[in-house]
């Protein structure tokens, strides 16, 4: 049974650029959240997806934006990218929306921006 | 918005002994709140979910408490292990599972 799986695992971009990064839920699993951890900190939500559909979003510019497909796996993608945008990029996959879900939380995506 | 602190200084404790790991958080009691683990360079691990109404929840060697009241958890570890090293987040589990972390705390077993 796989689990979360995040690619790419590490990646380096240049101010300005574009990225996206790809989240596969695990199996069985119909909802994707999104998180950005910064060294030292804890993870920070971004957004939720649901029936292909942003659910939630946290405290995040347009700048940053998503996408869920049939199968559920999904996107994030962050436009005019920032210094500050240097984090680990974790996706969080659960089996609907309600509380009391556990999360399960892939390797996370490492992005550098220089 | 919810604020969550967890224990600002690094955690360490003798093999052997019990770790105590403390979340406080403010506003609003969630629901449940959930308690992670996070290895360098990983992405967190689920270890416990305690509801609202439950005073305590066990799991092998770890124990969580969750007093609505003092808006706080205690998360516990006996018999500390080596392999016990790691961080570990606080996670307010709010309806629509928009978790709200803590900024962790990074224990060390010491053998």
């Amino acid at each position: 049974d796989a689990g979360v799986t995040q690619s790419p695992t590490h990646l380096i971009k240049t101010r300005g650029q574009q990225v996206t990064l790809r989240c596969s839920p695990k199996s069985g699993h119909d909802t994707v959240s999104w998180y950005q951890q910064a060294l030292g900190q804890g993870p920070q939500f971004i957004f939720q997806y649901y029936e292909e559909e942003e659910r939630q979003r946290g405290n995040f510019p347009d700048r940053f934006s998503g996408h869920q497909f049939p199968n559920y796996s999904s996107e994030l993608n962050v436009n005019a990218l920032l210094l500050g945008d240097s984090a680990l990029y974790l996706c969080a996959s659960s089996l609907g929306q309600g509380a009391g879900n556990t999360i399960y939380f892939g390797e996370g995506s490492w992005l550098t921006v220089v | 918005s919810q604020k969550i602190e967890q224990n600002s200084e690094a955690l360490n404790i003798q093999e052997g002994k019990t770790a105590t790991l403390t979340c406080n958080y403010t506003n609003y009691s969630p629901a449940y709140l959930q308690w992670y683990r996070q290895d360098p360079g990983r992405g967190p691990v689920f270890l416990l979910l305690i509801r609202e109404n439950e005073k305590e929840k066990r799991k092998e060697r770890l124990k969580v408490t969750f007093d609505t009241t003092l808006k706080q958890s205690l998360f516990h570890i006996t018999a500390s292990q080596p392999a016990d090293s790691a961080t570990y987040l606080c996670a307010l589990d709010p309806p629509g599972n928009q978790f709200y972390f803590g900024t962790g705390t990074s224990l060390t077993v010491i053998p």
